[in-house]
């Protein structure tokens, strides 16, 4: 149980398009759901929470302009990484839980290179 | 905010015992998570401490001292397939954050 699929695996776009990157929970209902991104050799970084039928939380130093996120159902998330530059370059992870107390389950990310 | 340490690296021995530290400061404490991640591959948990004590989990266990700060992981009868890093996370009120990961290379 508690399963987690995220879509594309990787993706390579040129610079100034957009990227959607979806994340799903296959067998149970989150509410939030939260983007992390990883640069090599770095650790996970929250992005933001993603909350179902409402505004997603942003962290400091994060461009809610920049990365969309939309939390339309209880099972999808969607990040969109808009106008991406070649520092956008980087692993994005989403996750969820299935309780308040629960562990996250992550997707297996998405390797975004910016050319 | 979040502060957490865990060394970089650590090199062992296939069969042997490895612990992995963690020690941490936070605003607010409501878990800590001990994941594993092979390298380009999204995390994969592996323990949860809420309590002081030990969590034990196969060959692996998971230790917490509240008062202290501090986490360790404990890998037994260790694997080639148990290279890899391990990320300690902390949960405060809200969120979840990681520390930097411990890469652990086994060797013949």
């Amino acid at each position: 149980g508690a399963v987690v699929s995220q879509h594309p695996s990787r993706v390579i776009c040129k610079s100034g398009t957009s990227v959607k990157i979806e994340c799903r929970s296959l067998d149970f209902q989150a509410t939030t759901m939260f983007w992390y991104r990883q640069f090599p050799k770095q650790s996970l970084m929250l992005m933001a929470t993603s909350n179902e039928g409402s505004k997603a939380t942003y962290e400091q130093g994060v461009e809610k302009d920049k990365f969309l996120i939309n939390h339309a159902s209880l099972t999808l998330s969607t990040l969109t990484v808009t106008s991406a530059h070649p520092e956008d370059s980087s692993f994005y992870i989403c996750s969820a839980r299935t309780g308040a107390n629960s562990p996250l389950h992550f997707g297996n990310g998405t390797r975004l290179t910016v050319t | 905010g979040q502060n957490i340490d865990q060394p970089t690296e650590m090199t062992a021995t296939e069969g042997a015992i490895v612990q992995i530290n963690c020690t941490y400061q936070t605003s607010g404490f409501n878990g800590l998570f001990w994941y594993q991640q092979h390298a380009g591959e999204a995390p994969t948990f592996l323990s949860y401490n809420v309590l002081d004590g030990l969590e034990e989990k196969g060959r692996f266990s998971s230790f917490l001292s509240r008062s202290k700060g501090y986490s360790y992981l404990l890998l037994k009868e260790l694997q080639m397939k148990d290279s890899a890093s391990y990320l300690c996370a902390v949960r405060d009120d809200y969120k979840l954050s990681f520390g930097a990961g411990t890469t652990v290379t086994v060797r013949a």
